[in-house]
């Protein structure tokens, strides 16, 4: 079975900042890897994916995450915040029959 | 249609009556699948359909729940003898290829009184 663990539940930066969510998974054979952002009251939204090839995966509005198999980690970054980064992320693995497993999330807030 | 569609978008029930929620997947996605998520908390797998079949079962939290699926099209969740701890959102999501990414709806509030 597979576990995703993301640190922090809440994360404050400042605009213009770096944002950096740090996700991890368990799991024997590395999984496909996603990170979603969730707006209040919507539902998720992909930010972006990793199947297979290259490791670091650029997805929308200036994200972009690298897949480390060495360190079982895909952490999420964005050079500089902005104000409307402020949501909820959630990393996931897996895939198919068995779904994705989720984290647990990371509130994101934007200090002006 | 152009998204994953839920509804109802809200409801709210009392304890012990039946509920249905519906899910109308991107035309042409033939994975479907229905995640809950607690106040506060990340997402829960309950169920996937390939087509209209669904492998596994073993996610749904207990017997009052069961979900069902017309062809590659709309999909029902039903919870029986609604409990407060079954308040959540439902989230349902479609995807043309198993494991790459899910499009999800925005979601039903459920609410049990």
């Amino acid at each position: 079975a597979q576990s995703v663990t993301q640190l922090g539940s809440h994360v404050s930066v400042s605009e213009g900042a770096l944002v950096l969510l740090r996700c991890n998974y368990s799991s024997s054979v590395p999984p496909y890897l996603f990170w979603y952002v969730q707006y209040p009251n919507q539902g998720l939204q992909l930010l972006l994916k990793y199947t297979t090839g290259a490791t670091l995966v650029k997805g929308i509005n200036g994200f972009e995450a690298e897949f480390k198999k060495s360190e079982t980690s895909f952490h999420l970054t964005k050079p500089s915040a902005h104000m409307s980064d402020a949501a909820e992320y959630f990393c996931a693995a897996g895939g198919g029959a068995d779904g994705l497993t989720f984290g647990k999330g990371t509130h994101l807030i934007i200090q002006p | 249609g152009a998204g994953v569609s839920q509804s109802p978008s809200n409801k709210v029930t009392e304890k012990g009556k039946d509920v249905e929620l519906r899910c109308d997947p991107i035309s042409g996605h033939t994975a479907l699948y229905w995640y809950r998520q607690r106040l506060g908390q990340g997402l829960e797998f309950l169920i996937y359909f390939q087509g209209n079949s669904a492998p596994d079962k073993s996610g749904l939290p207990s017997d009052r729940f069961s979900a069902e699926r017309t062809g590659e099209s709309v999909s029902t969740l039903t919870i029986q003898r609604t409990q407060q701890e079954d308040s959540a959102v439902y989230l349902c999501a479609s995807s043309s290829w198993a494991n790459y990414g899910y499009t999800f709806g925005s979601g039903t509030r459920l609410t049990v009184v």
